[in-house]
């Protein structure tokens, strides 16, 4: 099983441009998850799905974060426009039932805007 | 909503000695925990979990953890701690289908 993969696993790009992150679960799992993380704050959730339906949205932080799950296998994370405060590492998870079960983390995608 | 609070930023251990995390949770009912681990530029690990039946929980990497419902608590152990345990130590709990973490101890490991 090669567990949760992500990319990019680093991103640097300059304030006010589009980032998209992206997230393939473990196969059979239906429910995804995506974290934030940084110092500050520390691991915080953003938002997560159950069978490709947004369950839980309220971790969103603003109008520019979105997250769709077109299907079972894959996800995106955009930030549209990025802003500074937007640096930090965002993990995707995914989990055989939402809550109850085990979460796998993905690596990670480090984000840094310039 | 539940929380967990894990009251040390930062341990320092020999390697050899015995470790203690601290954990504490706030929830009505009997929540859902775990214990994950995140080294240097990783995702997390899941050490163990607590759902239910014997309080004593054995987990990978030769770790431990104790629910203890009348403290509120669900502290991570081993005996003896190897330097490759360096790493941060993440305490989660579940409850109405919505996870929360722990601030996260460090784990700084002495030659």
């Amino acid at each position: 099983d090669a567990g949760v993969i992500q990319s990019p696993r680093h991103e640097v790009t300059e304030m006010g441009q589009e980032v998209t992150l992206r997230c393939k679960p473990i196969s059979g799992h239906n429910s995804l998850f995506w974290y934030r993380q940084t110092m500050m704050r520390g691991l915080e959730l953003l938002i997560y799905f159950n069978n490709n339906v947004p369950i839980d949205d309220s971790g969103m932080p603003e109008d520019r974060f979105s997250a769709k799950m077109p299907n079972a296998s894959f996800s995106t994370l955009k930030i549209q426009p990025s802003e500074p405060r937007d640096s930090a590492v965002y993990f995707c998870a995914s989990s055989s039932n939402v809550g109850l079960e085990t979460q796998y983390f993905g690596p990670g995608t480090r984000l840094l805007v310039l | 909503a539940q929380s967990v609070t894990q009251p040390d930023i930062h341990i320092t251990v020999s390697e050899g000695a015995s470790l203690e995390l601290r954990c504490n949770y706030s929830y009505g009912a009997t929540p859902y925990l775990f214990w994950y681990v995140q080294s240097p530029g990783q995702g997390l690990q899941l050490l163990l979990k607590y759902f239910s039946g014997d309080t004593l929980v054995q987990g990978i990497k030769g770790f431990e953890a104790e629910f203890k419902r009348s403290q509120s608590s669900f502290n991570l152990r081993k005996p003896s701690v190897h330097w490759s345990d360096a790493a941060e130590y993440f305490c989660a709990v579940v409850g109405n289908n919505d996870m929360r973490f722990g601030a996260g101890t460090r784990l700084t490991v002495k030659p």
